[in-house]
C-alpha cells in the first residue's frame, strides 16, 4: 500500500520569502501522479500543483514549483515570494497511474504567512 | 459552472439516526470518491465509483454505503450514526480530458452527538 508523509505539521514565514514544505512517499509503482493540494480556511480542496513520475522536469505554476525526487521518492514544494493569500493548509496526495487510482493523502502542513 | 456541489454543508445527528450526504457533479466524470478529513490525519477515502451501477470500498468504508445509480449523482449513507464518525466529509470526482485530476465539492461538516 502506498503511504505518504508529510513531516512539518506547521511552518510559519513573512510575506515575500521562500517557503519549502517537504513530502516523502512509499511505493512499489513506477509510475504514478503526485499532487499538492491547498485547502484555505474556507476548506475548499484546491489543486495547486501536480507532476507525472515518468517526467524528470519538475512542475511549475507561476509562484509554486516543486522538487521531485523519484529515487529517494521526495516531492517538496516550493512557494516564492509568499502572499498573505497563501496561509493555508497544505496536502501532498499521492495517485497510481494503474488500477483504481484512488488518491492517499499526507497528513497536511498548516502554512501560515505572516504580514 | 457548478461543478460538484455537497449538501447539506453542515449537519448535527445524534447517535443512531440515519442520513444521507448529497453529491452531485455536473462535468459528465466516469469516477467519484467520498473522503472524510479528521484532524491531523489527512483525507481518508471511504468509498468510489468508476462509473454508474460500479462501486468499490476505500480505506474506512465501514458503517457507510454509496450507491450509484446515474453519473451525476454519487450520495453517501450513514446508516446508523456514531461519534466516531464526525468528522469533514468530501465528495470529489476526475474524468474528462484530465483524468488524473480530483475536483472536490466545499464539504459537509458532520457532528454527531
Amino acid at each position: 500500500a502506498q503511504t505518504v508523509t508529510q513531516s512539518q505539521p506547521e511552518m510559519s514565514v513573512q510575506e515575500a520569502e521562500t517557503v519549502t514544505l517537504s513530502c516523502t512517499y512509499d511505493t512499489s509503482e513506477n509510475n504514478y501522479y503526485l499532487f499538492w493540494y491547498k485547502q484555505p480556511p474556507s476548506r475548499q480542496m484546491i489543486l495547486v500543483i501536480r507532476q507525472e513520475a515518468y517526467k524528470q522536469q519538475n512542475a511549475t505554476e507561476n509562484r509554486f514549483s516543486v522538487n521531485f525526487q523519484k529515487a529517494a521518492k521526495s516531492f517538496s514544494l516550493k512557494i516564492s515570494d509568499s502572499q498573505l493569500g497563501d496561509t493555508a493548509m497544505y496536502f501532498c496526495a499521492f495517485m497510481k497511474i494503474q488500477g483504481a487510482q484512488k488518491l492517499v493523502f499526507g497528513q497536511g502542513t498548516r502554512l501560515t504567512i505572516n504580514p | 459552472n457548478a461543478g460538484v456541489t455537497q449538501t447539506p454543508k453542515f449537519q448535527v445527528l445524534k447517535t443512531g439516526q440515519s442520513m444521507t450526504l448529497q453529491c452531485a457533479q455536473d462535468m459528465n466524470h466516469e469516477y467519484m470518491s467520498w473522503y472524510r478529513q479528521d484532524p491531523g490525519m489527512g483525507l481518508r477515502l471511504i468509498h468510489y465509483s468508476v462509473g454508474a451501477g460500479i462501486t468499490d470500498q476505500g480505506e474506512v468504508p465501514n458503517g457507510y454505503n454509496v450507491s450509484r445509480s446515474t453519473t451525476e449523482d454519487f450520495p453517501l449513507r450513514l446508516l446508523s450514526a456514531a461519534p466516531s464518525q464526525t468528522s469533514v466529509y468530501f465528495c470529489a470526482s476526475r474524468g474528462g480530458v484530465a483524468k488524473n485530476i480530483q475536483y472536490f465539492g466545499a464539504g459537509t461538516r458532520l457532528s454527531v452527538l
